[in-house]
């Protein structure tokens, strides 16, 4: 059973341009949650998917926005990129009732750098 | 403002005993759950507690108290492979699928 996938692993943008990352969840987990990981900070929450609506926000601007797909994958859009958005982006998966605790997954995130 | 607080580094010997801890101040609060993140790794849940008291899996234990707005995550028997950063993150709606709001970690280093 193949835990959560993100890809790509690493990428390399310059200021202004535009980023797409990718995430599958855990098998069976019908959740999306992205997270921002600055160097040496906590993960900040970015928002969350459940049947391919966005249901929750932190406190990001709207250059960031994303996306679920039918099978549960979710897609992470940054524009017009900033030195500031350079960090490990992280997915989560989880169920949205039902499931252990408040156990979410994490995928080995995409490290973002922009130069 | 939401706000957690852990101390940022952690220094402790092979088969000690570590307690990390961690105050929370957040508008919202349904449960308050321990990662452990490896350098270069993914987090991983280690515990939940959305109640007063302690939870025990194995060599880690967690503790909380409402009232108090704190929390701890007590190591046990250190290993080295426990050297990595712990966070404690607050759940701010009900359910396992709730936005996790994130202390900025504590460094555990373990010494043989």
């Amino acid at each position: 059973d193949a835990g959560v996938t993100q890809s790509p692993t690493h990428l390399i943008k310059t200021r202004g341009q535009q980023v797409t990352l990718r995430c599958s969840p855990k098998s069976g987990h019908d959740t999306v949650s992205w997270y921002q990981q600055a160097l040496g900070q906590g993960p900040q929450f970015i928002f969350q998917y459940y049947e391919e609506e966005e249901r929750q926000r932190g406190n990001f601007p709207d250059r960031f926005s994303g996306h679920q797909f039918p099978n549960y994958s979710s897609e992470l859009n940054v524009n017009a990129l900033l030195l500031g958005d350079s960090a490990l982006y992280l997915c989560a998966s989880s169920f949205m009732t039902g499931g252990a605790g408040n156990e979410q997954f994490f995928g080995p995130g995409t490290r973002l750098t922009v130069l | 403002g939401q706000s957690l607080e852990q101390p940022s580094e952690v220094t402790a010997v092979e088969g000690a005993i570590v307690q990390i801890n961690c105050t929370y101040q957040t508008s919202g609060f349904y449960g308050l759950s321990w990662y452990q993140q490896h350098d270069g790794g993914a987090p991983t849940f280690l515990s939940y507690n959305a109640l007063d008291g302690l939870e025990e899996t194995g060599r880690f234990s967690s503790f909380l108290s409402r009232s108090d707005s704190y929390g701890y995550l007590l190591l046990q028997e250190l290993q080295m492979k426990d050297s990595a950063s712990y966070f404690c993150a607050v759940s701010s709606s009900s359910g396992n699928t709730g936005k996790l709001i994130f202390g900025q970690g504590t460094t555990l280093q373990v010494k043989p």
